[in-house]
C-alpha cells in the first residue's frame, strides 16, 4: 500500500471560486483515487487517474498526475457550498487496500 | 447505481459485547474490506476479503475480530468482545479490478 498526503490541510473559499488541492506519494502507483467525505459520512468516489494519464476530467472535477513529481491535484470548479466536505487522496487498486491521508477540510462560504 | 450498503447505521454497545456489522457489496465485486476511521483521525484498512478468505489485514486487525460472508451477499465483520477503542465509523468498501466502492458506515459507540 502506498500513502497520499493531502495539502493544505483546510481551504475555505467563496462559492464560485476554485478550490485546488494537491496530493504527494511516495512510490510508484498503478492508479490514484480522489475520494470525498461529508462530516461523519461515508467515502465518495469521486475520480480515478491512471499513472499513464496526465489530466482527467469528470463535470466540475480537474484531476491532473504528474508522475516525475509523484503529485496530483484536484481542482474543483465553481464551488458551491455543497462541495463543503474533506477530501482524501488515495493510491494503488484493487485488490490493494487503500491508505488514506489525513484529507484536505475544505469549506466553501456562501 | 449499484451501491455499498450497511447496517446499523449506529450501534451502541456495552464494553464486552459482541458487535456485528453487516454489508451488502455491490453484487459483481470479488473483492471486499472493512476499514474504519476513529473521530477526527485518518481512514485506517482493517481487512480484505478475496474468494471466501482473508487476503491481507492490518495490525489493527486482532483476534477480536473475525470476517465473514455467510451467504453470497452480505459480508460481515465481528468485534467478539468490544473495548473503548473500538469506538469508531466502520466503512465497508468493495471493488471490481480497479475503484473501491465505499458504503455509508457504521457508528460503533461502545460506552
Amino acid at each position: 500500500s502506498q500513502q497520499g498526503e493531502e495539502d493544505p490541510q483546510a481551504l475555505s473559499i467563496q462559492e464560485g471560486e476554485n478550490a485546488t488541492m494537491n496530493c504527494s506519494y511516495k512510490t510508484s502507483i498503478n492508479n490514484l483515487q480522489w475520494y470525498r467525505q461529508n462530516s461523519g459520512r461515508g467515502l465518495v468516489h469521486l475520480i480515478l487517474i491512471r499513472s499513464n494519464e496526465r489530466e482527467k476530467h469528470s463535470g466540475r472535477l480537474r484531476v491532473t498526475l504528474d508522475t516525475s513529481k509523484k503529485s496530483s491535484s484536484l481542482l474543483i470548479t465553481a464551488s458551491r457550498a455543497a462541495d463543503t466536505a474533506s477530501y482524501f487522496c488515495a493510491t494503488d487498486e484493487a485488490p490493494t487496500p487503500l491508505v488514506f491521508g489525513k484529507g484536505t477540510r475544505l469549506s466553501v462560504i456562501a | 447505481e449499484p451501491e455499498v450498503t450497511q447496517t446499523p447505521s449506529h450501534q451502541v454497545t456495552q464494553m464486552g459485547q459482541e458487535v456485528i456489522l453487516r454489508c451488502v457489496p455491490i453484487s459483481n465485486h470479488l473483492y471486499f474490506y472493512w476499514y474504519r476511521q476513529i473521530l477526527g483521525q485518518k481512514v485506517e484498512f482493517l481487512v480484505s476479503f478475496y474468494n471466501n478468505e482473508i487476503s491481507e489485514k492490518s495490525e489493527i486487525f486482532d483476534d477480536q475480530f473475525s470476517v465473514e460472508r455467510p451467504d453470497g451477499s452480505n459480508f460481515t465483520l465481528k468485534i467478539r468482545s468490544t473495548k473503548l477503542e473500538d469506538s469508531a465509523m466502520y466503512f465497508c468498501a468493495s471493488s471490481g479490478p480497479y475503484e473501491q466502492y465505499f458504503g455509508p458506515g457504521t457508528r460503533l459507540t461502545v460506552t
